[in-house]
Order: C-alpha cells, then structure tokens, then sequence
C-alpha cells in the first residue's frame, strides 16, 4: 500500500535559518511520482515540484533545494536562509504511475519567526 | 488565465440537504479530483475522473457522488450531508497522465455542516 510520512508536525525557527522538512514514503511500484506542496495562510496549495522515480538527481530551485534518496524511500525538502514568507504548511504527496491516486503526507507546519 | 474555479467557496448546510460544489477548469485538462483536508490528516482524495463519463473511487469516497459529463466541470455531490463531512475540499485539474503533469488546485471550499 502507498503512504506517505511527514513525522514533523510543526516546526519553528527563526528568519534565516535553514530548515528541512522530512517525507519518507511507501510504495510497491518502481514506478512513481513524489511532489511537494506549499499551503500559505491564505489557504491555496501551490506546486514546487515533482520528481519521477527514475531521476534521482537534487533539485535546487533559489533558496529551496530537495534531496530525493530511493535507498531510504525519503524526499527531504530544505529551504535555505528562511524567510517570513516561507511560513506555510507543506505537503509531500506520493503518485503511482498509471493508478490518478495521490497520497498526501499529513503535512508540516512551519513557522518563520523575524 | 489558466484556472480551476470551485463554488461556492464558503458554504453552510444542515445534516440532511441535498448540495453541490461545482468545480470547472479552463485549461482542457483530461484529469480532475476531490480532495478533502482535515486538520492532522492532510489531503485525502474522495474521488478522481481520468475523462468524461470515466469516474472512479479514491480513498474515502463514502457519501459523496461525482459526475463528468463535460470536460471542464466536475461537481462533486452530497446527497445527504453529515456532520462528519465538514471540511475543506479541493478540486483539481492536471492533463496527461497520472504523476506527469502538475496538479492544479482549486481555491478551496470550506463547508460546515450543522
């Protein structure tokens, strides 16, 4: 079965500090599909990325950059040099290929203190 | 602008009545879901439609209903609200296949059910 863990519940730290947010997953497929969400206060979900299991490489995308690790079946997210802005809760979501299924992590709370 | 649109996006109903959230997107994407968020267990996905009349179960489907009679809308169904179904609820859109395009959310509609 799919599942997707997101262990931090909330996090705090204070305005540019780096900070990573853990997600560890559970699937059967060799196929799949990782992503991450962010939720703002104002309560949209918005896209940061997507990596297909095949592609193993880091991303880094300006201060954000993600880890993506088969071997410990974990996508870690970590934003550096924190911001106000980045207070949100964060979502890790799991899809396999060819099921439309998407499992959501419980998501993770974090607070930016300036 | 590419968008999916959800109403209404506040809603208040009793145990009971019969009621429909609409959710259209203009960007002729194939696929589109339900989702609802509940404090401490993230998204969960109600149902999702790989195309028209092509619908099918996600995790907690019970007591709801969907329909895809048209590309761009996909409303989703409470033919008796309970209590239990208050929540956020997204819908979302994204084309091609499962896991290799971005997922495009709605704002979000908020229900409260009395």
């Amino acid at each position: 079965a799919q599942k997707v863990t997101q262990a931090q519940t909330e996090i705090s730290v204070v305005e540019k500090e780096d900070v990573t947010l853990d997600c560890v997953y559970e699937t059967r497929d060799t196929t799949y599909y990782l992503f991450w969400y962010k939720q703002p206060p104002s309560g949209e979900l918005v896209f940061l990325i997507r990596r297909n299991s095949f592609d193993e490489q880091n991303e880094i995308s300006g201060r954000y950059s993600w880890n993506f690790q088969k071997s410990t079946s974990s996508f870690n997210f970590t934003i550096t040099a924190s911001q106000v802005v980045d207070s949100a809760v964060y979502f890790c979501a799991l899809s396999d290929r060819g099921t439309y299924k998407y499992i959501f992590g419980t998501g993770t709370r974090l607070k930016v203190l300036a | 602008e590419a968008q999916v649109t959800q109403n209404p996006r506040y809603l208040i109903t009793v145990t009971g009545k019969k009621l429909t959230v609409t959710c259209s997107q203009n960007m002729n994407h194939e696929y589109m879901s339900w989702y609802r968020q509940d404090p401490g267990l993230g998204l969960r996905q109600i149902y999702y439609s790989m195309n028209v009349e092509v619908t099918d179960k996600g995790d907690v489907p019970e007591g709801y209903k969907v329909s895809r009679k048209e590309k761009r809308n996909f409303p989703l169904i409470l033919e008796s609200p309970s209590p239990n179904q208050t929540s956020l609820y997204f819908c979302a859109s994204t084309f091609g296949t499962s896991g290799q395009e971005t997922q495009y959310f709605g704002p979000g509609t908020r229900l409260l059910v009395l």
